[in-house]
């Protein structure tokens, strides 16, 4: 299979906990994005990457929450210090991003996080 | 104003019957639209890139109107299999990406 993995699938955590996700997105694909979607909502930018350049990040995403593409392949997603709200999906999507023509985003089957 | 705004439905719509949907954008600089598709607890999946010409695929039409900054899906004799959730996202004027709610389908047999 050559498309987004995610892993895990599913976590579930205790308030307080630290929780790790990763995501390796298509091979040769060189932007990497992160979401969350709650139930009845469409996905919510997080932050994304080019390469192992972290370029824009939400506004949303609290002190609490960093990301990493260390080598401009897979990338982690970190929360510190869970709470109930920080429960959704979270989302990897990787792109080529050579230009309008390759920007198409290519999801994973996404992590769901439920917080105790 | 939300930046990607759509009507969340729920469409429901017979076997057969054509249904279109509208998405609003806010940000005129944006270049980038597209139409995705969720099904229930799944990850979303490209349906079709929207072009400034139009473009369709199959049973499945995309129209951009930068003028009123909204993009439109149209989907003709929708089969039970259409019933999802179908996602317009807008570029920001960069690289991030803006999802709308959603809009839900449901084709009835």
């Amino acid at each position: 299979d050559t498309g987004v993995s995610q892993d895990p699938r599913h976590k579930i955590t205790k308030r307080g906990q630290n929780v790790t996700f990763r995501c390796d997105p298509i091979s040769e694909h060189n932007r990497l994005y992160w979401y969350r979607q709650t139930l009845g909502q469409g996905p919510e930018f997080l932050t994304y990457f080019q390469n192992e350049a972290q370029l824009e990040k939400s506004r949303l995403l609290s002190d609490r929450f960093s990301a990493e593409r260390p080598k401009g392949s897979f990338s982690t997603l970190e929360i510190q210090r869970t709470e109930q709200g920080d429960s959704a999906m979270y989302l990897c999507a990787s792109s080529l991003g050579g230009g309008p023509s390759q920007e198409t985003q290519y999801f994973g089957p996404g992590t769901r996080l439920l917080v105790l | 104003r939300k930046e990607v705004e759509q009507d969340p439905g729920p469409f429901n719509v017979p076997e057969g019957a054509t249904v279109a949907f509208n998405c609003t954008y806010s940000n005129s600089a944006s270049q980038s639209f597209f139409w995705y598709r969720q099904d229930c607890r799944k990850e979303p999946k490209l349906l079709m890139s929207v072009y400034s010409s139009g473009n369709e695929d199959g049973r499945f039409t995309a129209q951009l109107n930068r003028a009123s900054q909204y993009i439109s899906l149209l989907i003709r004799d929708s089969k039970l299999s259409d019933s999802a959730t179908y996602l317009c996202v807008v570029d920001s004027g960069t690289y991030k990406y803006i999802f709308g709610t959603g809009t839900r389908l449901k084709v009835l047999a």
